[in-house]
């Protein structure tokens, strides 16, 4: 079964500064996504990665996935109170499962 | 924009009850999902369904449940014999698999078990 972790599962940032959260997943897919959740709301896509070296950007936040090291990455850069949502990856299993990891929960502080 | 509906947006049911959860999918999608999130926290995968069957369920996804494509619109979650731990949020999902393309949420059922 696919596996899906992510971490930290909270990140608390002051304004301005840059952080990264990690999704690393178990079996070879060719498909990874990243969602924004705010408290109460669905799932709001941000990104799709397709292939190895994918990076895509958009605002202060960039995604990139390395398919050899099964690794995506979201990147937040001079963190601005708006973020403050809970960041989902999910991963495309073999069998249309698409599964998702825990989630992590980031507060942006004045 | 197209996008995925769900209802009721909050069903509260007596134990024992069975419910049932619906869901309109975009229309041109092909490939369609059930997940559940208690309380916040990690959005738990339940099922998926392609071309009229399911591809995969999780070991949440028993006996207790099933999933329909009745009329070629809706796409239906039912809970058999519900019970408090079944309370939770219920996302649809849909999506074409095509090129940069995600999977499109619906708002959730909240379903509130007493």
């Amino acid at each position: 079964e696919l596996k899906v972790e992510q971490n930290p599962l909270f990140l608390s940032m002051q304004e301005g500064k840059n952080y990264t959260i990690y999704c690393n997943y178990s079996t070879t897919s060719d498909r990874l996504y990243w969602y924004r959740q705010d408290p109460g709301k669905s799932l709001e896509s941000l990104f799709v990665l397709l292939s190895n070296g994918a990076v895509k950007q958009e605002g202060r936040l960039m995604a990139s996935l390395d398919t050899k090291a099964r690794l995506s990455t979201l990147h937040i850069t001079a963190a601005v109170h708006d973020l403050s949502a809970t960041y989902f990856c999910a991963v495309d299993g073999n069998n249309n499962d698409m599964r998702f990891g825990a989630g992590t929960r980031l507060t942006v502080k004045p | 924009e197209p996008e995925v509906t769900q209802t009721p947006s909050h069903q509260v049911t007596q134990m024992g009850q069975e419910v049932i959860l619906r869901c309109v999918p975009i229309s041109n999608h092909l490939y369609f999902y059930w997940y559940r999130q208690i309380l916040g926290q990690k959005v738990e995968f339940l099922v998926s369904f392609y071309n009229n069957e399911i591809s995969e369920k999780s070991e949440i996804f028993d006996d207790q449940f099933s999933v329909e494509r009745p009329d070629g619109s809706n796409f239906t979650l039912k809970i058999r014999s519900t019970k408090l731990e079944d309370s939770a949020m219920y996302f649809c999902a849909s999506s074409d698999k095509g090129m940069n393309t995600e999977a499109f949420f619906g708002q959730g059922t909240r379903l509130t078990v007493v």
